[in-house]
Formats: structure tokens, C-alpha cells, sequence
């Protein structure tokens, strides 16, 4: 089974930190994603990435960056964390392309004070 | 506006029951999935439906596909408490210059014992 895991389920921070979100995939899948969910306005795309150290902007990449330096690792960094960035995050991996299932990490609850 | 929309919003029903979720779209695709999510967690796949495929089973989950009506059905079977989640169909669509997969708002189920 493809194990999609992330670094924290909830997480407090305050206004103005630097925030890393990291995701581990053991499935050697190329493509991983970093999405937000939020009421009323469903899954949106924040970056995602085809291969190491590629990386793409999704709908809403504003106030955030990416990392993948390996293979199994994107981590999504927000460089200065505000209030309207309080979120679920979600991370997913997947093959190659579009037309495959894309598997998702349990969450991180982020809450930003 | 969503590739892909549910319809309904919310279902609520008594263990043993059918659920039917609907889900219409937009443009043309290649394949349409639908994904579960128990509250507070990551998505999880369940079922790839191809465009050239009518009808796909998975245990007591029947997917049924339509295109030309531009729309597809989750039937859940004798349904249990622990199917209660919110699913979610997802389809590829072209938006901001790329390619990627967009995820409908959701049918909230809830199944009571």
C-alpha cells in the first residue's frame, strides 16, 4: 500500500513564523502535491512537483514555497505565516500523469494565531 | 467554477440503506475518480472510472458513467456507520495553464446506525 505520511496532524503557530510542512511518499511516485482545504472552497492547489527538485504553482502559491530535494520529500514552507493561512493542509503522491489515483497524507491542521 | 460538481450536498440515511451521490462535469475527460474523506483526515481513493467504461464495481461501491450527460453516479450498498465521510469526484481539467486534477465540493453522508 502507498504510505503517504506528514510531519504534524495539528499545529500551532504564530503570526509572522516560518512554517515547514513536510511529506514523506514511499511508493518512489514522481508527482506530489500540497493542496489546502477550507470550508466552502473545497481542495485548491498550492504547488506541485513532477520530479526532484522541480516544482510548479498551483492556484493559490502566494505566501508559500516548496522544496523537493528528494525523490520521496516535498516539503511546503511558509515563509512568513499569517492568520488567513489557517488551514488543512493536505500533501498527495501519485505516478506519472493525471490519469492515475493520487494518494493523500492523513493532514496537517494548521492553526495560525 | 468546479469541474466537477456532487449533488447532493448532504445525505443523510439509516444503516443498511443505499446511498446514491451524483456528480455532473464540465468539459470532456479521460477518466473520473471519486475519493472518500473521513472527517479531519486525507483523502482516500476509491474507484478510477474510464471514459470508455459505463460502469465499475468495487465491493459495495458501484460508479456508473454517462458522458453524455457529462455526469456519474457513487451508489454505496448496505451502507454502515463507517461509511460515513464526505466524497468527492474528481476529474482533469485545464486551468491557470496547466493540467490537474480538480475535486468537487463534496456529499456529506451520514449514515446512522
Amino acid at each position: 500500500d502507498v504510505k503517504v505520511t506528514q510531519s504534524s496532524r495539528y499545529l500551532v503557530k504564530r503570526t509572522g513564523e516560518k512554517v515547514f510542512l513536510e511529506c514523506v511518499q514511499d511508493m518512489d511516485h514522481e508527482n506530489m502535491f500540497w493542496y489546502r482545504q477550507d470550508p466552502g472552497l473545497g481542495l485548491r492547489l498550492i504547488y506541485f512537483s513532477y520530479d526532484v527538485k522541480m516544482k510548479e504553482k498551483g492556484d493559490i502559491p502566494e505566501g508559500y514555497s516548496v522544496s523537493r530535494e528528494k525523490k520521496e520529500r516535498f516539503s511546503l514552507i511558509l515563509e512568513s505565516a499569517s492568520t488567513n493561512q489557517t488551514s488543512m493542509y493536505l500533501c498527495a503522491s501519485s505516478l506519472p500523469g493525471l490519469l492515475v489515483a493520487q494518494y493523500f497524507g492523513p493532514g496537517t491542521r494548521l492553526l495560525v494565531l | 467554477s468546479q469541474q466537477g460538481e456532487e449533488d447532493p450536498q448532504a445525505l443523510s440515511i439509516q444503516e443498511g440503506e443505499n446511498a446514491t451521490m451524483n456528480c455532473s462535469y464540465k468539459t470532456s475527460i479521460n477518466n473520473l475518480q471519486w475519493y472518500r474523506q473521513n472527517s479531519g483526515r486525507g483523502l482516500v481513493h476509491l474507484i478510477l472510472i474510464r471514459s470508455n467504461e459505463r460502469e465499475k464495481h468495487s465491493g459495495r461501491l458501484r460508479v456508473t458513467l454517462d458522458t453524455s450527460k457529462k455526469s456519474s453516479s457513487l451508489l454505496i450498498t448496505a451502507s454502515r456507520a463507517a461509511d460515513t465521510a464526505s466524497y468527492f469526484c474528481a476529474t482533469v481539467g485545464f486551468s491557470g495553464g496547466y493540467n490537474k486534477l480538480i475535486f468537487g465540493a463534496g456529499t456529506r453522508l451520514a449514515v446512522h446506525p
